[in-house]
């Protein structure tokens, strides 16, 4: 079945550790998407690719990096800078404009 | 930039019509989508307005005004599993979507 898959479903850290969360996708679409959600908040855009190796940051892009060396995978690594990590995050992709986004189940990210 | 605002809460009884408004001010305006989202869940999608007007799907119909900078979804025949988030989210010219807060639904029997 095609889709998009995010692991693992809840992760947990201790404070000064960097950690990288998977999203793939056998869709065949171009862009992808990274948000978190905060309780009572909407989804805010962390990275975007529209392309294969190339990637724009989001309206929170500090203390995260990405990179999409396939078309398949966008993987989001959580640095240690990033002040208040604890969120749910959501990988989305999308075939081309005008099309919902479709999104993983999401990781629930837990730093203590 | 975007600025998106939907209300926080609305409750409404099992069979009844709820109607979440939308309204927002935008740099630049492709779409407006509404997904549902249930607790602990990734949104999935519900409607994509492009043109003014009103688009019907089943129980849910979504209605655009582009020149008010307005939408709403119209939930209809209310249903306990119908109890989620709502989100309305703004599709600007650079494929980015950006989202207002939601507006969580609460449906009583």
């Amino acid at each position: 079945d095609g889709g998009i898959t995010q692991s693992p479903k809840y992760l947990f850290r201790k404070e000064g550790q960097n950690v990288t969360l998977s999203c793939e996708q056998n869709l065949n679409h171009d862009a992808m998407y990274w948000y978190r959600q905060d309780p009572g908040q909407g989804l805010r855009l962390i990275y975007y690719s529209q392309i294969v190796n190339d990637f724009q940051k989001g309206d929170i892009a500090e203390g995260y990096s990405v990179s999409r060396e396939k078309k398949e995978s966008f993987p989001l690594t959580v640095t240690s800078a990033q002040k208040n990590p604890t969120a749910f995050y959501l990988c989305a992709s999308v075939g081309s404009r005008g099309y919902e986004q479709y999104f993983g189940p999401g990781t629930r990210l837990t730093v203590t | 930039g975007q600025n998106i605002d939907q209300p926080t809460e609305m409750t409404a009884t099992e069979g009844a019509i709820v109607q979440i408004n939308c309204t927002y001010q935008t740099s630049g305006f492709n779409g407006l989508f509404w997904y549902q989202q249930h607790a602990g869940e990734a949104p999935t999608f519900l409607s994509y307005n492009v043109l003014d007007g009103l688009e019907e799907k089943g129980r849910f119909s979504s209605f655009l005004s582009r020149s008010k900078g307005y939408s709403y979804l119209l939930l209809k025949e209310l249903q306990m599993k119908d109890s989620a988030s709502y989100l309305c989210a703004v599709e600007s010219n650079d494929y980015k979507l950006s989202f207002g807060a939601g507006t969580t639904v609460t449906v009583r029997a």
